[in-house]
């Protein structure tokens, strides 16, 4: 158990809908990482927050939004949804920010989307 | 970007050694990690390598970076049935502004054969 938890495990909903994806990060961590696993693009890095500010983007489509409220949880939006969205979603957290040392980023066990 | 290269099967049996080769592109990557996937769970940290280390060894695992040629490998010594899932190498980028996403190969789906 890394610790960090995901809710919903799973999702099911249709096409043109909007779903919110819940991450709690690891006690006294600050930095949560989103990424999304599907089964032609891999792994894939989607955003970054520190301490409730955007810090870097990565892939993320613009239908697509997160935020990181005072509590430290994160939430993934996904808007306007289609089939391709369907996938796994991670998070991960970290708790050293620009601060060098290896920032090892520990994972949730995801968010299975499945978009019909 | 960086990229990362892996091969996506390798199959060994059970008691033997299982090498998993991983190439990436990005020379700056400061640490590079390797995660365990297994099905329907989550990614699991196995361990990871500073960039100026040539090996770190942890219990069964062995890596090896050879930086000049942007090559890392993971050694699993005696490995198990429960060894078998899918393995990522996954070196740190860095955006800049404290920000250090992964950038994650393929896979490597390991099968051990009891």
């Amino acid at each position: 158990d890394s610790g960090v938890t995901q809710t919903p495990k799973h999702l099911i909903t249709a096409t043109g809908q909007r779903v919110t994806l819940r991450c709690s990060p690891r006690s006294g961590d600050l930095s949560v990482y989103w990424y999304q696993q599907s089964l032609d693009q891999g792994l894939q890095f989607l955003i970054h927050y520190y301490n409730g500010e955007e810090r870097a983007k990565g892939n993320i489509l613009e239908r697509f939004s997160a935020q990181q409220f005072p509590d430290l949880h994160s939430e993934l939006n996904l808007s306007s949804l289609e089939l391709g969205d369907s996938a796994l979603y991670f998070c991960a957290s970290s708790g050293t920010y620009g601060q060098g040392g290896a920032d090892t980023q520990y994972f949730g066990p995801g968010t299975r989307l499945t978009v019909l | 970007g960086e990229d990362v290269e892996q091969s996506l099967f390798l199959s060994v049996r059970e008691g033997d050694s299982s090498v998993i080769n991983c190439t990436y592109t990005d020379s700056s990557s400061t640490y590079l990690y390797w995660y365990k996937q297994e099905p329907g769970a989550g990614l699991q940290l196995l361990t990871y390598i500073f960039s100026n280390m040539d090996m770190k060894q942890d219990q069964r695992l062995t890596v090896l970076l050879n930086k000049k040629d942007k090559h890392l490998s993971l050694r699993i010594a005696d490995t198990q049935t429960g060894d078998s899932a899918i393995y990522f190498c996954a070196p740190r980028g860095d955006s800049g502004a404290g920000s250090y996403q992964l950038t994650f190969g393929k896979g490597t789906k390991l099968s051990v054969i009891p």
